[in-house]
């Protein structure tokens, strides 16, 4: 069945790296994928997203690679601040509804 | 601040009992998503309303429903309540549910305990 799923349950990176998170997803047929950054006590908070007709996206010190060819998808964050941790998920669009992965934790070292 | 609200924030009730959520979309989106956050689900989608009806439906017990209002506001409805049902309630809005996959805005979420 449809899955999202995660490499890494737990990220510690030092303030000032660059941090990558992964996600790996089932469906080849997708064709939409998001990342939510969520910090406790909050909802998820859309980061940036990107569609299966292409292969990276960049925002404010983020950017989305695809992999079509290995169904992967991840996020790098440049500069890694400490307002940055928190937990990301990556999810996938089907028909409307979102596909949530298990979540990353990332946790930025002063 | 996404722009979605949710009340309440807190629900404590016991095991059994019914309970109704409420959510607010983002000013200007028809689409509305219901989510349950739990530690041993993670986020699992529940339901989908577009300007008042239905159209997706997920992982969403018979003991609940809900509804999207013609001022696009929506509510959960969870009865029969049991402990398991303890988590976190997201609501989220789109623009449209006619234009394909798109990005979702969540609101801060309801916790539900069942004690």
């Amino acid at each position: 069945g449809e899955s999202v799923g995660l490499h890494l349950p737990t990220l510690s990176v030092q303030e000032g790296d660059n941090s990558i998170i992964n996600c790996a997803y089932s469906n080849s047929a997708s064709d939409y994928f998001i990342w939510y950054k969520q910090e406790s006590g909050k909802g998820p908070q859309f980061i940036i997203d990107i569609r299966s007709n292409m292969d990276k996206r960049q925002g404010q010190r983020v950017t989305v690679l695809l992999n079509k060819t290995v169904k992967h998808l991840s996020l790098q964050i440049a500069a890694t601040q400490p307002g940055d941790s928190a937990v990301y998920f990556c999810a996938e669009g089907s028909g409307g509804k979102l596909i949530f992965g298990q979540g990353t934790e990332l946790s930025v070292k002063p | 601040d996404s722009g979605v609200t949710q009340t309440p924030k807190h629900l404590i009730t016991a095991t059994g009992q019914r309970v109704t959520l409420r959510c607010s979309p983002r000013s200007g989106d028809l689409s509305v998503y219901w989510y349950q956050q739990s530690l041993d689900q993670g986020l699992q989608f529940l339901i989908q309303y577009y300007n008042g009806e239905e159209r997706a439906k997920g992982n969403i017990l018979e003991r609940f429903s809900a509804q999207q209002f013609p001022d696009l506001h929506s509510e959960l409805n969870l009865s029969s309540l049991e402990l398991g049902d303890s988590a976190l309630y997201f609501c989220a809005s789109s623009v449209s549910a006619d234009r394909g996959n798109q990005p979702q805005h969540f609101g801060d979420g309801t916790r539900l305990s069942i004690l």
